[in-house]
C-alpha cells in the first residue's frame, strides 16, 4: 500500500518549452502533496506544498509563476515547469501524505528527471 | 527553524558487519523523525519513523533507529549489513502536525557495503 507514481519518469525538452509532471497516489487519497527538487549528489529541497482544492504554498525563493502546481483531486497533483531553461534541469520528486487521521508519513514517488537542452 | 545534520557523507562497511548512519536534529517542540533510503535514480523509500513511545524504533529491511532526546540524535542502525543495503540514506525531521508536516532533510549519507 501507499504507492505514489510519477509520470513521466524522464523527459528531455528544448529551452523555452513547458513540461508537465504528474504525481498520483495510487491506492490512497492525499489531501496534501509535496514537490521537491534534488540536484546531483545533494539532498531534497522542498519547493511547494500542494493542498487539494486550494492554492499551493511555495517555499521562499521558488517562483510560483515558473513552477505551476495544480492539485485537482485527492489523488493527483501536477507540476508544470514553464518556459524551461537548462538551469531547471533536475530530479523532481513528489510525495503524498495520506488522508488518514494521525498519519505523519509522506510517501514518495519515483522521481522525474528533467533535462532541458 | 528546523534542521537536520548527517555528519558523514559516506559510510563504508563490510558485509555482515554492523551499520550505523548518524543523524542529529534541531526542532522546536517535539520532533517527528524519519529515515528514508534512495536507490540510484529512484524516489525515496520510507524505512521508519519516530513519533512517540519507545525510543528504539524498528523498521523495514532489518533497520532500527534510536531516538535520544538529550543528544538530539536519531541514528540508524542495522546489526548485519548486506551488499544490497548500499544506497543513499536520508534523515528527516518534521515539527508538530500544525506545521503541515513539512519535512526537512539532512544532506544524505551514502552507504557502501563491500562483499
Amino acid at each position: 500500500g501507499a504507492v505514489v507514481s510519477q509520470h513521466p519518469s524522464w523527459v528531455i525538452c528544448k529551452s523555452g518549452t513547458s513540461v508537465k509532471i504528474e504525481c498520483r497516489s495510487l491506492d490512497f487519497q492525499a489531501t496534501t502533496m509535496f514537490w521537491y527538487r534534488q540536484f546531483p549528489k545533494q539532498s531534497l529541497m522542498l519547493m511547494a506544498t500542494s493542498n487539494e482544492g486550494s492554492k499551493a504554498t511555495y517555499e521562499q525563493g521558488v517562483e510560483k509563476d515558473k513552477f505551476l502546481i495544480n492539485h485537482a483531486s485527492l489523488t493527483l497533483s501536477t507540476l508544470t515547469v514553464t518556459s524551461a531553461h537548462p538551469e531547471d534541469s533536475s530530479f523532481y520528486i513528489c510525495s503524498a501524505r495520506p488522508r488518514v487521521k494521525d498519519t505523519d508519513t509522506q510517501y514518495f514517488g519515483p522521481g522525474t528527471r528533467l533535462t532541458v537542452l | 527553524a528546523q534542521s537536520v545534520a548527517q555528519p558523514e557523507d559516506q559510510v563504508n562497511v563490510a558485509e555482515g558487519n554492523p551499520l550505523t548512519v548518524k543523524c542529529t536534529y534541531s526542532v522546536s517542540g517535539n520532533p517527528y523523525l524519519f529515515w528514508y533510503v534512495q536507490y540510484p535514480n529512484r524516489g525515496l523509500q520510507f524505512l521508519l519513523k519516530y513519533i512517540t513511545g519507545d525510543n528504539l524504533v524498528k523498521g523495514s529491511y532489518g533497520f532500527e533507529a534510536e531516538f535520544n532526546k538529550s543528544q538530539t540524535s536519531f541514528h540508524l542502525k542495522k546489526p548485519s549489513a548486506l551488499v544490497s543495503d548500499s544506497a543513499l540514506y536520508f534523515c528527516a525531521v518534521s515539527p508538530l502536525k500544525a506545521a503541515g508536516n513539512k519535512l526537512t532533510f539532512g544532506g544524505g549519507t551514502r552507504v557502501l557495503v563491500k562483499p
